[in-house]
C-alpha cells in the first residue's frame, strides 16, 4: 500500500529565504507525482506535476524533483514570499490506479 | 481556462438528512474522482468513475453512492448524514492518460453536518 510522507509538518522561514520541501513515498512504481498548494479552506491549486520519467519540472520560482528509485521527491521555492504561506501537499498516483494518494502536508509560514 | 466547477459552495444539513454534491469536469476530462477532507487531515479517497462507469473505489460509506452522467458530470449522494460527515468534499478530474496533465481539483464543498 502506497503511502506518501512530508517532513516537515509546519516550517516558518523569514520573507526572502530559500526552502525545501520534502515528500517520500513508499512504492516508486508512481505514474507520476503532483505537489499542490492549499490555502485554509480553500481548494487545491496544482503547481507541479512530474511524469515518472522526468527528473525535476520547473514554474517560476518553484522547481520540483523527483528521485523515483529512491522513492523522494522535493519542492524548492526560491526568494520566498508572505504570499507563499499555506499548505504544500505531495500526491502520487501508481501505474493502472485511478487514485492519488495525498501525504499530511507541510504549513508552511513566511514571516514578514 | 475552464475550471472543475462543484457545487453548492457550501452546505448545512441536519442529522439523517441527505446531501447532493455535483462536479462538472474540465471539458474533455472523462475521468472524475471525489475525494474527503476532514478538519486537519489530508485529502482521502472515495470514488472515481471513467466513462460513466466506477472505475476505483476507495473509502466510502455504504450510505454514500455517487455516478457520472452522460455529460460527465457527477453527482455524490450522501445519505443518513452523521456529524462526523462534515468536511470538505472536492472533486477533481483528469484526461484518462493522466500523463496529459495530472489531476485538477474544484473548490470545495463545505458539508457541515448538524
Amino acid at each position: 500500500k502506497q503511502e506518501v510522507t512530508q517532513i516537515p509538518a509546519a516550517l516558518s522561514v523569514p520573507e526572502g529565504e530559500n526552502l525545501v520541501l520534502n515528500c517520500s513515498f513508499t512504492d516508486s512504481a508512481i505514474y507520476n507525482l503532483q505537489w499542490f498548494r492549499q490555502d485554509p479552506g480553500k481548494g487545491l491549486t496544482s503547481l507541479l506535476l512530474i511524469q515518472s520519467s522526468q527528473r525535476e519540472q520547473t514554474s517560476g520560482r518553484l522547481n520540483a524533483s523527483l528521485d523515483k528509485s529512491s522513492g523522494r521527491s522535493t519542492l524548492y521555492i526560491a526568494a520566498s514570499q508572505p504570499g507563499d504561506s499555506a499548505t504544500y501537499l505531495c500526491a502520487v498516483s501508481g501505474w493502472g490506479d485511478d487514485k492519488i494518494i495525498f501525504g499530511k502536508g507541510t504549513r508552511l509560514h513566511i514571516l514578514p | 481556462a475552464a475550471g472543475v466547477i462543484q457545487s453548492p459552495r457550501h452546505l448545512i444539513k441536519e442529522k439523517r438528512e441527505t446531501a447532493t454534491l455535483k462536479c462538472y469536469p474540465i471539458p474533455r476530462h472523462d475521468t472524475v474522482y471525489w475525494y474527503q477532507q476532514g478538519p486537519g487531515q489530508d485529502p482521502q479517497f472515495l470514488i472515481s468513475f471513467y466513462e460513466k462507469m466506477q472505475s476505483d473505489k476507495g473509502s466510502i460509506p455504504d450510505r454514500f453512492s455517487a455516478q457520472q452522467f452522460s455529460d460527465y458530470h457527477s453527482e455524490l449522494n450522501m445519505s443518513s448524514l452523521e456529524l462526523g460527515d462534515s468536511a470538505l468534499y472536492f472533486c477533481a478530474s483528469s484526461p484518462r492518460d493522466r500523463g496529459l496533465g495530472g489531476y485538477t481539483f474544484g473548490s470545495g464543498t463545505r458539508l457541515t453536518v448538524v
